[in-house]
């Protein structure tokens, strides 16, 4: 059982959004603004999309958006295209020293 | 360019060790944590522990204490993971992240670049 707890499925049409919830505790992500949301296809190896709960990193597109409400994380992916069609992770840093991982949700693009 | 580079798929008995490599290029090695992630065939990620390639300090996660050891050769930027005493349940791809941020600044560890991954499989 995942620390983290994520849907795990989510799906959409081309172009729409989807929001995708990641609910820990006081512990890790209610605790700090230390969340990462992470894409990863099969076969290949995650790639990092969201650190810090919102910033992206460079050549991440802005569709993708992070956010957090008390113990929740959410990323939204919003224009959907079919290349989103992936897994998607979430991470905290979680006391003391530690990380935790989401167990991950599985985007379809319809 | 920024790169993990990990070593080859192998395959182990039950009760056997496995010692997997990660060769960093392209940043300073020392300045940079490295983390240890793995992934049981069609499940999520599991984080194994975290390494200071600075100081040879590593905290690893409780499930794998007393089996999992982190080393650095820092002559040739490249980190280790060695697991002992390996079931079946230690069937998984095993990943080596780079942490985005430098050791001396504060901040998440976001994993900015990840190894390949290597396929570690135990059967007798």
């Amino acid at each position: 059982q995942s620390a983290l707890t994520q849907p795990p499925s989510a799906s959409g049409s081309p172009g729409q959004s989807v929001t995708i919830s990641c609910t820990g505790t006081s512990s890790d992500v209610g605790g700090h603004d230390f969340v990462s949301w992470y894409q990863q296809h099969p076969g290949k190896a995650p790639k990092l999309l969201i650190y810090e709960v919102t910033k992206r990193p460079p050549g991440v597109p802005d569709r993708f958006s992070g956010s957090k409400s008390g113990n929740t994380a959410s990323l939204t992916v919003s224009g959907l295209q079919a290349e989103d069609e992936a897994h998607y992770y979430c991470s905290s840093y979680a006391d003391i020293n530690r990380e935790v991982f989401g167990g991950g949700t599985k985007v379809a693009v319809l | 360019q920024v790169q993990l580079v990990q070593s080859g798929a192998e395959v182990r008995k039950p009760g056997a060790s496995v010692k997997v490599s990660c060769q960093a290029s392209g940043y300073t090695f020392s300045d940079h944590y490295i983390y240890w992630v793995r992934q049981a065939p069609g499940q999520g990620l599991e984080w194994m522990g975290w390494y200071n390639p600075n100081t040879d300090g590593a905290n690893y996660a409780q499930n794998f204490q007393g089996r999992v050891t982190m080393t650095r050769d820092t002559s040739v930027s490249t980190a280790y993971m060695e697991l002992n005493k390996l079931t079946s349940d230690d069937t998984a791809v095993y990943y080596c992240a780079k942490v985005r941020r430098p050791i001396r600044e504060p901040g998440s560890n976001a994993f900015d670049i990840w190894g390949q991954g290597t396929m570690v499989t135990v059967s007798s």
